[in-house]
Parts: structure tokens; sequence; C-alpha cells
């Protein structure tokens, strides 16, 4: 059963600090999404990667995030430095390319104290 | 501005009831999806549609998008506490295959 897998789960840490979080995409996708999750937001998509390329980070705060792609199996978003309005649950989920299905991962969620 | 509107926000109703979530836009979507997520988890898709009219039914929940694509309800008959969740619709338009989430409709079921 595929999945795709993020890590921390949980992650608590001071302002100022950086954080870094995984994404393993299920195997064989091609795009990968990182989504913010808020109450009074809902779900923001910060960027999106096909074929490993940044396609579209115009919702990422630039002067803080960071998305990248190091490999086919791993994805990374980074906050340097860390501010109290970037707790949320952070998103990853991976997609064939061809339809707009989406398989989420189970998230990361980030309390900056 | 949200794209895609949810109604209502949140709904606690109780196990056996019927009920039915919305979501509109002013926009037409080539798709649009529904998603549910549960506590803790991500967003699991539930069904995609793609003709205007289409309805669609997955045990006892029933999706229909509307006849000009800019609209969607999901109904759910005889609720049940499995059913607790966070109700999303997300829609795409112009082949860019990314899709556009509303807020959601949080829906509890009380035994």
């Amino acid at each position: 059963d595929a999945r795709v897998t993020q890590t921390p789960r949980d992650k608590v840490t001071e302002m100022g600090q950086e954080v870094t979080m995984r994404c393993q995409p299920i195997l064989g996708h091609n795009t990968v999404f990182w989504y913010r999750q808020t109450m009074m937001q809902g779900l923001e998509l910060l960027a999106y990667f096909r074929n490993r390329a940044p396609l579209d980070d115009s919702g990422m705060p630039k002067d803080r995030f960071s998305a990248e792609m190091p490999d086919a199996t791993l994805a990374t978003l980074k906050i340097q430095p860390s501010e109290p309005r970037d707790s949320a649950v952070y998103f990853c989920a991976s997609g064939h390319g061809t339809d707009e299905t989406q398989y989420f991962g189970p998230g990361t969620r980030l309390l900056v104290l | 501005t949200q794209l895609l509107e949810q109604s209502p926000q949140f709904l606690s109703i109780q196990e056996g009831e019927n009920l039915t979530v919305y979501c509109n836009s002013s926009s037409v979507f080539s798709s649009l999806q529904w998603y549910r997520q549960e506590p803790g988890e991500g967003p699991v898709l539930l069904v995609t549609v793609v003709t205007g009219g289409e309805v669609k039914k997955l045990k006892r929940l029933t999706f229909q998008f509307g006849d000009a694509r800019k609209d969607s309800s999901l109904h759910i008959t005889a609720a049940q506490p499995g059913d607790t969740g966070l109700y999303l619709c997300a829609g795409e338009a112009g082949g860019s295959y990314i899709p556009t989430f509303g807020r959601g409709t949080s829906l509890i079921v009380h035994p």
C-alpha cells in the first residue's frame, strides 16, 4: 500500500530556529505539492514540483521559506528563521501528473513558540 | 478571496440523519474533487467529477456536479459516526493539474 510519508510528524521549536520538513512521495509519482493548513486560511498551496523542477512557488513567503527536491524520492521544505505565525500543519502530496488526483501525506504539525 | 466557497462551515448531526454540503464558485472548473480529512491525517480523495450534471455514488454518499460546472454537492444518507471529518472540495481549471481547495465543511456525527 504505497503512501506519502512525512517527517517529523510533530515539531515544536522556538522563534528564529530553522525548521526542515521532509517528504517521500509515492514511487513513480512525478508531481509533488507542499500545502499549509490553518483554521483561518484552510489549505494553501506553497509549492509545486513536476519532475523535480519547481513550477509554482508563488504561495510561499520567499524571504524565509524554501522548497527543494534533491532527488525523486525526497522533497524538503525549510523555514529559516521560523516565526510564530508559521505554526500550522504542513502537508506534502504527490501525483501522477496525468490528472489532478493528489495523494496526501499525514502532515507535519509545526508549533513555533 | 476564496475561489471555492463551501457551506455550511460546520455541521453537527445525529446518527441516521441525512445531510447535504455545498461547494460553489463563480468560476468554471474542468473537474472537481471531494476529499475527506480525518483528524490528524491528510485529505483522502473520495471522488472526481468532470462532466456537467454528472452524479456519482459511493455507498451512502452521492456527489453531483452542476450543469455549468461551477458548483457541486455532496449528500450523505443515514450518516454514521465514521463519516465524521472535514470534507473538502477542490476544483481544477485550465489543465494545470493544480486544484484550488475550499476551506471545507467540518462534519460531526454523534452516535
